[in-house]
């Protein structure tokens, strides 16, 4: 069984329409990461969090909005969907006892906003 | 611009060594990454080198760090149809990661 689940896989919706992308894990980790995925531009860091209830926003964070509850989960919401947010989004976990700090990444949900 | 820089297409025959260059710009990164991302699949970490390291061998990757010149490269020997991916460089900061654009490798036949 996969270790770190996103759902959906895959999502098309309209412009101005409100989504969530759901990220799990049962890797135990404190980290976890929200990036996107755009052809050229390799992955970009969109929220991070530390802890439950611990929020850090990334390197594009306009647009989005997180929520980590529980330490296995962290959801990635879009408040109102815009074209330019179609792109395939990650969420990856990380253990913070690790000096190395080797992410582990889910397997994406490819977003296409009409 | 990017911060971490690496070329995004490089074309190999089966059997030949692949070698995928990156640069980075944050000289204090403890830790430098590779990682790789099949058709379909998120990233799997391949491999990673401390930054007091030169060089780092796995089987059929070898990975050189040059810190002086901030640039660090994959190698892979005997490249077989099953390493054809996109290959990401990344570097550790104090609270996130830098990923590069990726580097398609195509492995023929």
């Amino acid at each position: 069984d996969a270790d770190v689940t996103q759902t959906p896989r895959n999502r098309i919706t309209k412009t101005g329409k409100r989504i969530m992308l759901e990220c799990s894990q049962t890797k135990g980790h404190d980290r976890m990461y929200w990036y996107r995925q755009d052809p050229g531009l390799g992955l970009r860091l969109i929220y991070y969090s530390f802890d439950v209830k611990d929020i850090n926003k990334g390197e594009i964070s306009d647009g989005y909005s997180v929520s980590r509850q529980a330490q296995a989960k962290f959801s990635l919401s879009l408040e109102s969907a815009i074209p330019n947010q179609t792109a395939l989004y990650f969420c990856a976990t990380s253990d913070a006892l690790l000096s190395t700090d080797t992410q582990y990444f889910g397997p994406g949900t490819r977003l296409t906003v009409l | 611009g990017e911060d971490v820089e690496q070329s995004l297409f490089l074309s190999v025959r089966e059997g030949d060594s692949s070698v995928i260059n990156c640069t980075y710009t944050d000289s204090s990164s403890t830790y430098l990454y590779w990682y790789k991302q099949e058709p379909g699949a998120g990233l799997q970490l391949l491999t990673y080198i401390f930054s007091n390291m030169d060089m780092k061998q796995d089987q059929r990757l070898t990975v050189l760090l040059n810190k002086k010149d901030k640039h660090l490269s994959l190698r892979i020997a005997d490249t077989q149809t099953g390493d054809s991916a996109i290959y990401f460089c990344a570097e550790s900061r104090a609270n996130d990661m830098r990923f590069g654009a990726g580097t398609r490798l195509t492995v023929k036949p």
